[in-house]
């Protein structure tokens, strides 16, 4: 099993440009997560999904949005980037009310 | 409001010393207590976890203490070593999840 896999690891944008990130899991958990990592904040939740159709608002979701129309897979997108978007971008997947499995992580920079 | 505050910020330990990380929740409806150990890097992932229906869990040198009428659990790293330097975050569980700012170790040989 791969686990949990983000694409693409390393992402440079111009203010403005738009882009998808893409998470797949192949567990076939129900739950999955996408967060953000700045210095001295810890993780905060974007959106998330209980389920295949599903998503939820979390505790930053402004100026993102997602999508899951595949169980295995959880997408953000980014409309319009803006710097205050440069962050450290997280997803994690889980079954139920247990751990999370976390992916490698997609660094991005928006000039 | 800040659901879930963990302390310290950052600890420096010498090696072979007691690391302890607490975590002070609100949320009376989080019933799953994990530990999260992350290296620069890479993403989080779950080093020891705790249910409410017991105090303490170990495994190996690391401790969950759980104190349900405080609503506060801790990390206890024995006999800390340069590898355990990374950063730890609480992430108490229910039907939502919050997590901890994070505190950075620094095992010191």
């Amino acid at each position: 099993n791969a686990g949990v896999t983000q694409t693409p690891k390393f992402r440079v944008l111009k203010t403005g440009q738009s882009m998808t990130l893409l998470c797949a899991q192949d567990m076939n958990h129900e739950y999955m997560y996408w967060y953000r990592q700045d210095p001295g904040m810890g993780l905060r939740l974007i959106h998330y999904s209980v389920g295949e159709g599903t998503t939820a608002k979390g505790e930053v979701p402004d100026g993102y949005n997602v999508s899951r129309l595949k169980k295995q897979n959880f997408l953000l997108g980014l409309e319009s980037a803006a710097p205050s978007q440069t962050s450290v971008y997280f997803c994690a997947s889980r079954p139920g009310l247990a751990e999370q499995y976390f992916g490698p992580g997609t660094r991005l920079t928006v000039t | 409001q800040q659901q879930v505050k963990q302390s310290p910020q950052s600890l420096i330990v010498q090696k072979g010393g007691i690391s302890i990380i607490n975590c002070a929740y609100e949320n009376t409806a989080f019933d799953y207590f994990p530990w999260y150990q992350q290296f620069p890097g890479k993403g989080p992932a779950l080093l020891i976890a705790i249910r409410p229906d017991v105090s303490e869990k170990k495994e190996g040198r690391f401790t969950i203490s759980f104190n349900k009428s405080a609503k506060q659990f801790s990390l206890h790293i024995m006999d800390s070593q340069p590898g355990d330097s990374a950063t730890y975050f609480c992430a108490p569980t229910g039907s939502t999840l919050t997590f901890g700012k994070g505190t950075m170790l620094l095992v010191s040989p």
